[in-house]
């Protein structure tokens, strides 16, 4: 069960800007751990988009932007391109003395319309 | 280039075992964690398990415990995941990661393509 919350889809047009939102709690994200951001479609190996709550591997674009703050964290898109349909993730480290210490986010679908 | 290759997923019977295997290529190996990360059908990624650069130290989530074992062999540049007593729950495309070479750098870069654990009568 993830400890992680993000919304299930997310949708916009093309050059539309879109942000996902990860929320998390005073164990993880509010702790003061990093969070990172993934891109993921099913059946191929998943891409690291963003670590360390900001920063973008080199190859990224700069249209791939995140933040965070307090218990939460997002990550925008703009310039939507039909390329960016995929599912994203959010990831984290979690202090709590049960469950896993590295968590992920539920996971959202973009889709471009 | 950097290269993880999973290999081992296939069908299995419930309560069966399974090994699968991570070859790394283009990073020197011994210095990273490595990890594995799945999904199953229609849900989304799972930390599985971990183990430090050395193999000294390994993390598991609690629904493995006791039945997976995370392993490394750095002179082959290889991963391992054992998976005994194997739930239909476990079906799921198995990814190994590589971690940050130090134990700050919590992130997950790169990945595998993934190998597909069935487990089914």
């Amino acid at each position: 069960q993830s400890v992680l919350t993000q919304p299930p889809s997310v949708s916009g047009a093309p050059g539309q800007r879109v942000t996902i939102s990860c929320a998390g709690s005073s164990s993880n994200i509010g702790a003061g751990y990093d969070v990172h951001w993934y891109r993921h479609l099913p059946g191929t190996a998943p891409k690291l988009l963003i670590y360390r709550n900001i920063n973008r591997p080199s190859g990224v674009p700069d249209r791939f932007s995140a933040s965070k703050s307090g218990t939460s964290a997002a990550l925008a898109i703009t310039g939507l391109q039909a390329e960016d349909e995929a599912d994203y993730y959010c990831q984290s480290y979690d202090s709590s003395l049960s469950g896993s210490p590295y968590v992920f986010g539920t996971g959202t679908k973009v889709t471009v319309l | 280039e950097l290269q993880l290759l999973e290999s081992g997923g296939g069908l299995v019977q419930p309560g069966g075992s399974l090994r699968l295997s991570c070859t790394a290529s283009g990073f020197p190996f011994s210095s990273y964690g490595m990890a594995w990360v799945r999904q199953a059908p229609g849900k989304g990624l799972e930390f599985v398990s971990i183990i430090t650069n050395t193999g000294g130290t390994t993390y598991y989530t609690d629904s493995v415990k006791g039945r997976f074992t995370i392993s490394r062999d750095n002179s082959k540049n290889t991963l391992f995941l054992q998976m005994n007593s194997l739930r239909a729950e476990d079906s799921a495309v198995y990814y190994c990661a590589r971690r940050g070479r130090t134990k700050a750098e919590k992130w997950f870069d790169p990945w595998g393509q993934g190998t597909l654990v069935t487990v089914s009568s």
